[in-house]
């Protein structure tokens, strides 16, 4: 897939750290959230996602924390190893006229060894 | 499952042809989404589907760009004039019922219009 933005925010991590990728939302409304993992050349890979009915979920090495309180999202890996290095996206189930997912701009994390 | 599937996966075209893209969704689901990705907008949605009609199209960017899904595993959107503007990776996805649902990406069409 293409960098999206000129100017995305890099996360640089040493492999074996924990890394935590922070995303706010707009809408109070949204319900529904998402994590997507996107290598060069390819499609966003869906990593785990959260309802508004939560604040925690977890996955394998993922664990995705959601603050309706100050509408604020976050992406926790555990053990970081190369093969995450990505760009990040969250997005929002923004509920409206018709409901539709508003992707973030992105967060790319780059791991070193 | 494969997978969405979507052709072609690189175009090169020239301003003023008219570019096809087409995708097949994971058998069963329901909803179509066409996105398009760029350096400047990231991730948009142009247009999706729910059994085979069109929902939302407010994300289509003008009369050039038009998409149709005939059935439920083929759908198409088509740019016709192209333009340079138009340069962009194209994904494809789907979900079993809805945007509260995962979607699934394929791995896109990377357009380039001269």
């Amino acid at each position: 897939g293409e960098s999206v933005g000129l100017h995305l925010p890099t996360l640089s991590v040493q492999e074996g750290d924990n890394s935590i990728i922070n995303c706010a939302y707009s809408n109070s409304a949204s319900d529904y959230f998402i994590w997507y993992k996107q290598e060069s050349g390819k499609g966003p890979q869906f990593i785990i996602d959260i309802r508004s009915n939560m604040d925690k979920r977890q996955g394998q090495r993922v664990t995705v924390l959601l603050n309706k309180t100050v509408k604020h999202l976050s992406l926790q890996i555990a053990a970081t190893q190369p093969g995450d290095s990505a760009v990040y996206f969250c997005a929002e189930n923004r509920r409206g006229g018709y409901n539709k997912l508003i992707f973030g701009a992105g967060t790319r994390l780059a791991v070193h060894p | 499952d494969a997978g969405v599937i979507q052709s072609p996966r690189h175009e090169v075209t020239e301003m003023g042809q008219e570019v096809t893209l087409r995708c097949k969704p994971i058998s069963g689901h329901d909803y179509l989404f066409w996105y398009r990705q760029t350096m400047m907008r990231g991730l948009e949605l142009l247009i999706y589907f729910n059994n085979n009609v069109p929902i939302d199209d407010s994300g289509m960017p003008e009369d050039r760009f038009s998409a149709k899904m005939p059935n439920a595993s083929f759908s198409t959107l088509k740019i016709q004039p192209s333009e340079p503007r138009d340069s962009a990776v194209y994904f494809c996805a789907s979900s079993l019922r809805g945007t509260q649902e995962t979607q699934y990406f394929g791995p896109g069409t990377r357009l380039l219009v001269l």
